[in-house]
């Protein structure tokens, strides 16, 4: 079945550093969209960005990922981080027709920006 | 953008209590979710609908019930709770025009089970 991963547990880092925070897909529907969010904590989860578009750019609060079809990846970056951006992230998918309306999430990644 | 608002924000039950948790948007969204999210686990979803009288069934579903009253209410219900259903819940809803499926959370209704 369709599935999302991302990198796993908790990612910490020093202010200032660049952030990637990987997304890999799997599904058989060639036109899949895909999301990020964010969960800042005791908020709740919020959408950072979105794709529909292979090979484009897509950016949003800084941060910035690109779908790529051929390597079925939605990785989130940024080039410098900020205190503010630690937060729970996860990678999701939607291809309508073959999940019925349901969003497939991965399991989350929590980033913390360390000063 | 979106709202999406659930009641109660906390509640406390004891062991085989029945508990109802309630979600309403205003936007007209046609698709309407309950999710928990427990550290470790992420969001699991635990049913949705796609419209009023609807109910399809999730990944996490034992336990639950659920029902799709109009357009803009989704009830979530446990009948005999558990304290493995202690968790944070949330409520998310959808438009679903184009395939998107960009979902509008609700604040979360904090849930404990003693």
């Amino acid at each position: 079945g369709d599935s999302v991963t991302q990198t796993e547990g908790l990612v910490t880092l020093t202010e200032g550093l660049p952030v990637m925070l990987n997304c890999t897909y799997q599904t058989i529907y060639s036109n899949p969209f895909l999301f990020w969010y964010v969960q800042h904590l005791n908020e709740s989860p919020r959408l950072l960005l979105k794709s529909f578009t292979d090979n484009k750019r897509t950016e949003h609060q800084g941060f910035h990922a690109t779908l790529h079809k051929s390597s079925s990846s939605f990785h989130l970056q940024k080039s410098s981080a900020q205190l503010s951006d630690s937060a729970l992230y996860y990678c999701a998918l939607s291809d309508l027709p073959y999940n019925q309306g349901k969003l497939i999430f991965g399991q989350g990644t929590k980033l913390s920006i360390k000063p | 953008e979106a709202a999406v608002t659930q009641s109660p924000r906390n509640k406390v039950t004891v062991t085989g209590g029945n508990v109802t948790l309630s979600c309403r948007q205003t936007n007209s969204h046609n698709y309407m979710y309950w999710y928990r999210q427990d550290t470790g686990h992420g969001l699991r979803l635990i049913h949705y609908s796609y419209g009023a009288g609807n109910l399809q069934i999730g990944d996490v579903p034992d336990g639950y019930k659920a029902t799709r009253t109009t357009q803009e209410d989704f009830f979530l219900l446990l009948e005999l709770a558990s304290p493995s259903q202690t968790s944070l819940y949330f409520c998310a809803s959808s438009d679903g025009t184009g395939g998107a499926l960009e979902q509008y959370f609700g604040p979360g209704t904090r849930l404990t089970v003693l």
